[in-house]
């Protein structure tokens, strides 16, 4: 199957500051799908992005299909931005990364 | 309700109960699928219905028995468990399954300890 790779695994940051998380993926997919997972387990969608970029509020993400990765950006992180962001490719079922998580300080 | 629900939230069971997992989606979706989490692992995909029909089982364990009456709700019938069966149980849909890769939507999950 299809093998994801994110990094980093871990990220500390103050807040206020930026960061970019990697997702590498090892085969052509038909769509990407970004999650930021909360303390209590939901999986909650940030995009659906199979190429191009897409931006919401603080975040934003871009995938390049053809060299198979996808960025997610945070800017102007807030501590209610930590927890593990996972990326998920799809060829026809999702296939997760081991997930980036994220600890915001304030 | 909107979206995807799961029941129970948590639920702590013995070796030799059984129980149910129950998800119900109200997005108007076709296509229904369960994932575990386990600690430190990614998230698996169990199983998969489309329309009612199990079009995917991905060589799970016969102690975790699927069932989906209807495109709205999906259950998961356990038993006879093993304490390394603990882990986070995840629900989603989609508007379809296959062969076109659509956005799926998770539920809350459901938290499950084998004692």
């Amino acid at each position: 199957g299809i093998q994801v790779e994110q990094s980093p695994p871990d990220l500390i940051l103050q807040e206020g500051a930026n960061s970019t998380l990697r997702c590498n993926f090892s085969d052509s997919v038909n769509n990407l799908q970004w999650f930021h997972q909360n303390p209590w387990g939901q999986l909650i969608n940030l995009f659906y992005i199979p190429s191009g970029t897409k931006q919401n509020g603080r975040l934003s993400a871009t995938t390049v299909a053809t060299e198979r990765y996808s960025l997610l950006y945070i800017s102007s992180s807030q501590t209610t931005d930590s927890g593990v962001y996972f990326c998920a490719v799809n060829d026809y079922k999702l296939s997760f990364g081991a997930g980036t998580t994220v600890t915001v300080r304030a | 309700e909107t979206g995807v629900t799961q029941t129970p939230r948590h639920l702590v069971m013995g070796m030799t109960n059984k129980k149910s997992l129950k998800c119900e989606q109200h997005l108007g979706h076709n296509a229904m699928y369960w994932y575990k989490q386990s600690a430190k692992k990614p998230l698996e995909l169990m199983f998969v219905y489309s329309l009612e029909e199990r079009v995917e089982n991905n060589s799970v364990p016969s102690r975790f028995s699927p069932e989906c009456p209807n495109s709205s709700h999906l259950f998961l019938h356990l038993h006879t468990l093993q304490p390394e069966d603990s882990a986070l149980y995840l629900c989603a849909s989609s508007q379809e399954s296959h062969p076109s890769a659509y956005e799926q939507y998770f539920g809350p999950g459901t938290r499950l300890t084998v004692t």
